[in-house]
């Protein structure tokens, strides 16, 4: 089946720093990569996902390229605000007849002022 | 914005105590689906439905967890009895097709925990 490891946290930056999250994954075949934020108190929300090797998704000033060659889907953010803090889960979906998400654990970020 | 809906968002319990937790996912959303999130790991995904039938349920404890999605549109996730390891958080998502390009949308949650 499916995996998804991502950095583990938690990870600590001053505001307009650069940000790089890890995520690499293995599975069987092509799958959609996501990247989901979880702020304090509420549920996950997508911020970008990719469907395909090569593509970027970017939403809110975050990145993330599809790198099929080296099985990865790291997060970047050139310059973080105190309102991004919150915890990031990278997941991978389908490839073959899979349709379930596979979550990583996660990775708490804070960002100070 | 069209938003899933989750209740209660937080439960207390004693072990050996039934739960139910409901979810009403966005309207036009065929496809449901339950996680659970232990503390400090990603969801899990325990039950999906698509309509109101089981897509896939093979991470579901059946011995004491059930769900059920009646008409196609609210679901229902109960837990009987309720064990220690059950504290967690309960999170219903629903997305327009099962298809892994498509987006889920999460609810808030329901925090569970079990004493």
């Amino acid at each position: 089946g499916n995996s998804v490891t991502q950095m583990e946290g938690p990870v600590t930056l001053s505001e307009e720093a650069f940000l790089t999250i890890n995520c690499t994954y293995t599975a069987t075949g092509y799958p959609s990569l996501f990247w989901y934020v979880q702020y304090p108190g509420e549920g996950l929300q997508l911020l970008l996902k990719a469907t395909k090797a090569d593509d970027k998704g970017s939403n809110k000033g975050f990145e993330a390229t599809y790198r099929k060659e080296t099985t990865s889907f790291h997060l970047e953010k050139g310059s973080v605000q105190v309102s991004d803090s919150a915890v990031y889960f990278c997941a991978g979906g389908g490839g073959g007849s899979n349709y379930k998400l596979t979550f990583g654990k996660g990775t708490l970020l804070t960002v100070n002022p | 914005e069209a938003e899933v809906a989750q209740s209660p968002r937080y439960k207390i319990t004693e072990k050996s105590q039934a739960v139910a937790f409901w979810c009403d996912p966005i309207s036009g959303h065929a496809t449901l689906y339950w996680y659970r999130q232990i503390l400090g790991q990603g969801p899990e995904l325990l039950v999906q439905f698509q309509d109101e039938s089981v897509v896939d349920d093979s991470q579901l404890p059946k011995d004491r967890f059930s769900a059920e999605r009646l008409k196609g549109v609210d679901s229902t996730l109960k837990i009987q009895p309720a064990e220690l390891g059950d504290s967690a958080m309960y999170l219903c998502a629903s997305s327009l097709t099962p298809t892994f390009q498509e987006t889920q949308y999460f609810g808030p949650g329901t925090r569970l925990l079990v004493l």
